[in-house]
């Protein structure tokens, strides 16, 4: 059983476009988040959602949402989407904010 | 801010040589320091959590430490299939966000 998935695993697309990304666990942890790993491999946070409500908010563009269905599904869309917008997207989850995190197997995002 | 750096950047081994990996952390608070692998084209793989100096937890050939200011991953008589880069994370209770990681240890070991 894939404990963090997330869907697509490649996602190319031209500027401008919107576009989402999905991701689901099955742990049963109560706090999600979304990675942006560069071209040169460095992860940054970008957002955490714990029990449905949005708790941490990097400095990302409002282009960027984070929606969240329900404890299991943190979605990412995507708004007009730009040439640097392209890297590595990983959805995580933890039980708590302390807790080590479980990562999905990441999204290419390739934006033309 | 908090701030994580690791060294070497990148380290190549014998199998069978014994070597350490290094991360040196900056942190309002320290909630817990975090060991990853990530293999090409994979997620990062949780591997150790860290709590308070003097901690040590082991997983095979694996066998990670922390200090006040520092942790170590020791890699002990290590195989090719322990190649992969190696990322270390630190959690604050500063009012930093998420995990904050370092650049990593991109780890070869040659048969």
């Amino acid at each position: 059983d894939t404990a963090v998935s997330q869907t697509p695993k490649y996602l190319v697309t031209q500027m401008g476009n919107d576009k989402s990304i999905k991701c689901e666990q099955n742990l049963g942890h109560d706090t999600m988040y979304w990675y942006k790993q560069d071209s040169k491999k460095f992860l940054k946070i970008m957002f955490s959602y714990n029990n449905k409500e949005l708790i941490i908010n990097e400095t990302v563009p409002n282009r960027f949402s984070p929606k969240s269905p329900d404890k299991a599904h943190l979605n990412l869309h995507i708004n007009s989407l730009e040439l640097g917008d392209s890297a590595v997207y990983f959805c995580a989850s933890s039980q708590g904010l302390i807790f080590e995190q479980y990562f999905g197997p990441g999204t290419r995002l390739t934006v033309t | 801010e908090d701030q994580v750096t690791q060294s070497p950047e990148a380290l190549r081994l014998q199998e069978g040589e014994s070597s350490s990996l290094n991360c040196s952390y900056t942190v309002s608070g320290l909630r817990g320091l975090f060991w990853y692998r990530q293999d090409p084209g994979k997620g990062p793989e949780f591997l150790f959590t860290l709590y308070s100096a003097g901690e040590e937890k082991e997983k095979e050939r694996l066998k990670a430490t922390l200090t006040k200011k520092e942790s170590f991953l020791h890699i002990t008589a290590p195989k090719p299939e322990d190649s992969a880069t190696y990322l270390c994370a630190v959690r604050s209770g500063g009012g930093a966000d998420g995990l904050t990681f370092g650049k990593g240890t991109h780890l070869i070991i040659q048969p």
